[in-house]
């Protein structure tokens, strides 16, 4: 079975461009989860659903990024403006109680 | 508030001997724990998890132990190999509670195996 995909695995762009991050989630599983790793802050929730229903969004850093499930297989990690700051390696993983099962993530740097 | 910590960053290891990882929690509310290992350019996989309702797991080389009452877990690796080399997370989560899966994450710990 294919695991947690996500795209693009590297994202280089400059800032106050608009980033989206894609992730397919494991079929069968119904909750989804935002990570972001940076070396300050180690690996971070940022945001799950369940259901297709946001849980608990309180570690969005900020307005600017907003995820969203269009439907039960797939999530988007919307980051507008992009700035410097928010260059890390970004996570989705996907679970049907545990364990949870990450992608690879993608690399994002803000020029 | 970190409320899972592993406080050794990194340990290095000979080849065949023993590896134990190390993780400290401080809510009581956590009854589900698990480890991750992680390699560079790829997501976290799953290692090994146990319940509070044990307090040892073992799955081949890998054994999971649980202390509540001083809220530790250890991850013992036996023997070590060089593949083993990675970083280790500890994970916490509360199965019953409003925050049904949301896993609670350590900072890691790099595990390197020498021949």
């Amino acid at each position: 079975d294919a695991g947690v995909i996500q795209s693009p695995r590297h994202e280089v762009t400059e800032m106050g461009q608009e980033v989206t991050l894609r992730c397919k989630l494991i079929s069968g599983h119904n909750s989804l989860f935002w990570y972001r790793q940076t070396m300050m802050r180690g690996l971070e929730l940022l945001i799950y659903f369940n259901n297709n229903v946001p849980i608990d969004d309180s570690g969005m850093p900020e307005d600017r990024f907003s995820a969203k499930m269009p439907n039960a297989s797939f999530s988007t990690l919307k980051i507008q403006p992009s700035e410097p700051r928010d260059s890390a390696v970004y996570f989705c993983a996907s679970s049907r109680n545990q364990p949870q099962h990450f992608g690879d993530g993608t690399r994002l740097s803000i020029l | 508030d970190q409320q899972v910590k592993q406080n050794s960053p990194s340990l290095s290891v000979q080849e065949g001997r023993i590896s134990i990882l190390n993780c400290d929690y401080t809510n009581s509310m956590f009854d589900y724990f698990l480890w991750y290992k992680k390699y560079p350019a790829e997501g976290p996989t799953f290692l090994i998890s146990i319940s509070s309702i044990k307090d040892k797991n073992e799955d081949g080389r890998f054994t999971v132990f649980l202390n509540k009452s001083a809220k530790h877990l250890s991850l013992h690796i036996v023997p070590s190999q060089p593949g083993d080399s990675a970083v280790y997370f500890c994970a916490a989560s509360k199965i019953r509670g409003s925050t049904l899966g949301r896993l609670y994450f350590g900072r890691g710990t790099q595990l390197t195996v020498w021949p």
